[in-house]
């Protein structure tokens, strides 16, 4: 079965540059939830959107952005990167209408800030 | 917000040993769910619970949701060497949640063959 796609596996960029990471969910999933999970750390919620439209918002910094595409592939925007912000970035998507929480997870994208 | 209190935060068993592990709440949740974690990948869902009370079996693994719907275990019977990971749960509030999920600390399961 097609689970969630991210892309790139693995980043590494300098401080202060940008970095985007893309998302495609499961095909007929219209809600993409973006996680940030540090080293050691459980992952924390960042942003969401449903149906391209912003639906709820964590703990993502203004430097972040996100939009999700009329695909539904969403797209996450990190700008003058720190290196606090080395993490996995994990995507999940889950079933039209389902309010359960049931989150479909993909590889997750690993930024290295240098 | 809210915050889940997982424990254990790790364990050290043998293969052959039942795990059980849970997390607490102070608030209510909706949902609760537990994830398994390898290293570098993303979390999978193991098993969802819907109901106060529930009681769900996935192979080897059995969750309950609490009464109060403030606490759900996880229960791994007779361990193999690949339920090795970490363990989330998770929840989803009942007010205003907009399907985000909350997540415990992990526990992370070492078993030794």
């Amino acid at each position: 079965a097609a689970g969630v796609i991210q892309s790139p596996r693995h980043l590494i960029k300098e401080k202060r540059e940008t970095a985007t990471l893309k998302c495609y969910p499961i095909p007929r999933h219209d809600t993409v939830y973006w996680y940030q999970q540090g080293p050691g750390q459980d992952p924390q919620f960042l942003i969401s959107f449903y149906e391209k439209m912003q639906s709820d918002k964590g703990s993502i910094p203004d430097r972040f952005s996100a939009q999700q595409f009329s695909d539904y592939h969403s797209e996450l925007n990190m700008s003058s990167l720190e290196l606090g912000d080395s993490a996995l970035y994990f995507c999940a998507s889950s079933l039209p209408g389902k309010s359960n929480g049931e989150l479909f997870f993909g590889e997750g994208s690993r930024l290295t800030v240098l | 917000g809210q915050q889940l209190n997982q424990s254990p935060q790790s364990m050290f068993i043998q293969e052959g040993e039942d795990v059980s592990m849970n997390c607490t709440s102070s608030s209510i949740f909706n949902t609760w769910l537990w994830y398994k974690q390898d290293p570098g990948e993303g979390p999978v869902l193991l098993i969802a619970l819907y109901k106060a009370g529930e009681l769900t079996s996935n192979g080897r693994l059995t969750a309950q949701f609490g009464i109060t719907r403030k606490d759900s275990f996880l229960n791994i019977s007779a361990s193999i060497p690949s339920d090795v990971g970490i363990y989330f749960c998770a929840g989803q509030p009942s007010r205003g949640s907009n399907y985000k999920l909350t997540f415990g600390k992990g526990t992370l399961l070492t078993v030794n063959p």
